[in-house]
């Protein structure tokens, strides 16, 4: 069985902060990908980045940036220097193998609001 | 390009009403899934699809029915609506489940 864990509910800051989502995930294949999503307050679902098992190196694009880190099973996402335009809910999901191939494991969603 | 569409995007039932929601997709992709948002709980899979005529049960998927006739529509059906499937369904596509998932717009859905 695969599941994912967001367990920071709501984080509220101020322009400019950093904002740092922690993402824990179980699955016992060895091949998995992660991902994280963005649903802004219109309700779509905005892909961000996806990650495979086999790839740890952590990545920069622009103010985002990701942790992925298979010894503790977390794959963190952080916002630098936010904005209010990134005042969304932000989805980690996991796709692993075996049964679970190709279906999106979600977890509950962290709200982000980001107050001028 | 489209991508993903669904059809209708806002629909209000009645309790015992039934109802089809269609999701069409123009990539060509072999997997399709319907899921259901409800707050905190972020989206579950309801069924889902890994090519034309074939069909699975996701997480949850009582009370649901789905077909794949065509490999570029995939319809989930509610028979006998509830006020607990008062949701927000999304419908995916991706070509071989390892990434590069497309969703649609969403279908807000509320059952009285």
């Amino acid at each position: 069985a695969q599941k994912v864990t967001q367990a920071q509910t709501e984080i509220s800051v101020v322009e400019k902060e950093d904002v740092t989502l922690d993402c824990v995930y179980e699955t016992r294949d060895t091949t998995y990908y992660l991902f994280w999503y963005k649903q802004p307050p219109s309700g779509e679902l905005v892909f961000l980045i996806r990650r495979n098992s086999f790839d740890e190196q952590n990545e920069i694009s622009g103010r985002y940036s990701w942790n992925f880190q298979k010894s503790t099973s977390s794959f963190n996402f952080t916002i630098t220097a936010s904005q209010v335009v990134d005042s969304a809910v932000y989805f980690c999901a996991l796709s692993a193998g075996g049964d679970s191939w190709g279906k999106l494991q979600f977890g509950a969603g962290t709200q982000v609001v980001v107050t001028p | 390009n489209a991508g993903v569409t669904q059809t209708p995007k806002f629909r209000v039932l009645k309790t015992g009403q039934s109802m089809t929601l269609l999701c069409a997709q123009d990539m060509n992709h072999e997997y399709m899934y319907w899921y259901r948002q409800d707050p905190g709980m972020g989206l579950r899979l309801i069924h889902y699809s890994v090519g034309e005529g074939t069909t699975a049960k996701g997480e949850v998927p009582d009370g649901y029915n789905v077909s794949r006739l065509k490999k570029q529509n995939f319809l989930l059906g509610l028979e006998s609506a509830a006020p607990s499937q008062t949701s927000v369904y999304f419908c995916a596509s991706s070509q071989g489940g390892t990434g590069g998932y497309t969703f649609g717009s969403g279908t807000r859905l509320t059952v009285v």
